[in-house]
């Protein structure tokens, strides 16, 4: 089992539709990060937390240390949020990723 | 400008050949980062390096040798490549090791034939 699970696999919305993606871990971190794999290839670091919430935008992430889980939350969505995200987890002495989560929105 | 290049963009050699892919980041960050993307599409860290210290060593093998030499640069040597080393490898950077949000490079497509 990896040791970051994210659900759904993949994930097909409708424009203007709200999103959460999930990401649940089993190992210790000092942080977690989202990011976004454009259908190009290019990765974006989207956030980095290691408690709380953050807002950018119309994105949301949330992590609650406690249940080793994290959401990220896409607010009236459109088709160029159409991407891979995918969730790392950082500790002092590794990062691991989770397997991606494919998100295609239609107009 | 871009903060974080990667050189060349297409690697295309073969197998047991050396190559190198070359980082440089212009955002005075003290953190460099190399990743590889199988075809699978998973990431998976490489090495880490903090002001010329590597930090992180995932159990990749000894073939493969980050070199820094200084901090806006981190280059990636690989030795005897292998059909298996065929896969993206994205540079990247941070302010530190301890925290902020890491920049990617563009990525550099390494096939070995």
């Amino acid at each position: 089992k990896n040791e970051v699970e994210q659900s759904p696999q993949n994930l097909t919305a409708q424009e203007g539709e709200f999103i959460t993606i999930n990401c649940s871990y089993s190992v210790g971190i000092s942080a977690l990060h989202w990011l976004q794999q454009h259908p190009g290839g290019g990765i974006v670091s989207l956030f980095m937390l290691s408690s709380g919430k953050k807002k950018h935008g119309r994105l949301i992430a949330t992590i609650n240390i406690q249940e080793k889980h994290s959401s990220l939350h896409i607010t009236a969505s459109h088709p160029r949020d159409s991407a891979v995200y995918i969730c790392a987890v950082d500790s002092s002495h590794d990062m691991r990723f989770g397997a991606g989560t494919r998100l295609t929105v239609k107009p | 400008d871009t903060a974080v290049s990667q050189t060349p963009k297409y690697l295309v050699t073969q197998m047991g050949n050396d190559k190198s892919i070359k980082c440089e980041q212009n955002l005075g960050h003290d953190t460099m980062y190399w990743y590889k993307q199988d075809s699978k599409k998973f990431l998976k860290i490489m090495f880490s390096y903090n002001n010329k210290e590597l930090i992180i060593n995932e159990t990749v093998p000894n073939r493969f040798s980050p070199k820094s030499p200084d901090k806006a640069h981190l280059n990636l040597h690989i030795n005897s490549l292998e059909l298996g080393d065929s896969a993206v490898y994205f540079c990247a950077s941070s302010q530190s090791r301890a925290g902020g949000r890491q920049f990617f490079g563009p990525g550099t497509r390494l096939t070995v034939l």
